[in-house]
């Protein structure tokens, strides 16, 4: 079975631009979590989704929102980047209340 | 506020060397507690998990880890380490039924063969 995946790998934007990160979670889990961790640091969490309702989200300031799709698939936002946004960008998917599964990442540097 | 500490964060050992790696969390009422794994050049992955029932949990690759309410612990165990255990380990909480995990800073372990 395929577990979660992510997209792009890696992505280079400039400060004031906004970017788009994409997962597609493990076949028949209902539940999408994106979390942010910076070097040197464990994961943050960011939002979590399940059945396209928004469950959770962490202290992270508006520029960052998310969605999630009809085939629970998700999409996570960011507006107007700031150096400070560079970091691995995980995304987890679980069954409810069940443990999480870790994509890859995506690398975002912003310049 | 809930948070989760990871006492050490680099710890290097021999092969066939003891190792625990300490975890203590704040958070009030239920907690689910985990160990992730994440070995070089790749993603995480759950080492163990515990959410209830016998508080010494034996998880993947020869991995323990004791629950131990009183002392809002969960510390990692493995009697004896290999060259291909070295990674860095984040211990992770979340409650009840929330489902956002709090992890700990994460402590880095290198194993010399």
């Amino acid at each position: 079975d395929a577990g979660v995946t992510q997209s792009p790998t890696h992505l280079i934007k400039t400060r004031g631009q906004h970017v788009t990160l994409r997962c597609s979670p493990i076949s028949g889990h209902k539940s999408v979590s994106w979390y942010q961790q910076v070097l040197g640091q464990g994961p943050q969490f960011i939002f979590q989704y399940y059945e396209k309702e928004e469950r959770g989200r962490g202290n992270f300031p508006d520029r960052f929102s998310a969605r999630q799709f009809p085939n629970y698939s998700s999409e996570l936002n960011v507006n107007a980047l700031l150096l400070g946004d560079s970091a691995l960008y995980l995304c987890a998917s679980s069954l409810i209340g069940d443990e999480q599964y870790f994509g890859p990442g995506t690398r975002l540097t912003v310049t | 506020a809930q948070s989760v500490s990871q006492h050490n964060h680099h710890v290097i050992l021999s092969e066939a060397a003891s190792l625990e790696l300490g975890c203590n969390y704040s958070y009030g009422g239920t907690v689910n507690l985990f160990w992730y794994v994440q070995y070089p050049g790749q993603h995480l992955q759950l080492l163990l998990k515990y959410f209830s029932g016998d508080p010494l949990v034996k998880g993947i690759k020869g991995f323990e880890a004791e629950f131990i309410k009183s002392k809002f612990s969960f510390n990692l165990r493995k009697p004896s380490v290999q060259w291909s255990d070295t990674a860095e380990y984040f211990c992770a909480v979340s409650g009840g039924s929330q489902g956002n995990l709090i992890f700990g800073k994460g402590t880095k372990l290198s194993v010399k063969p």
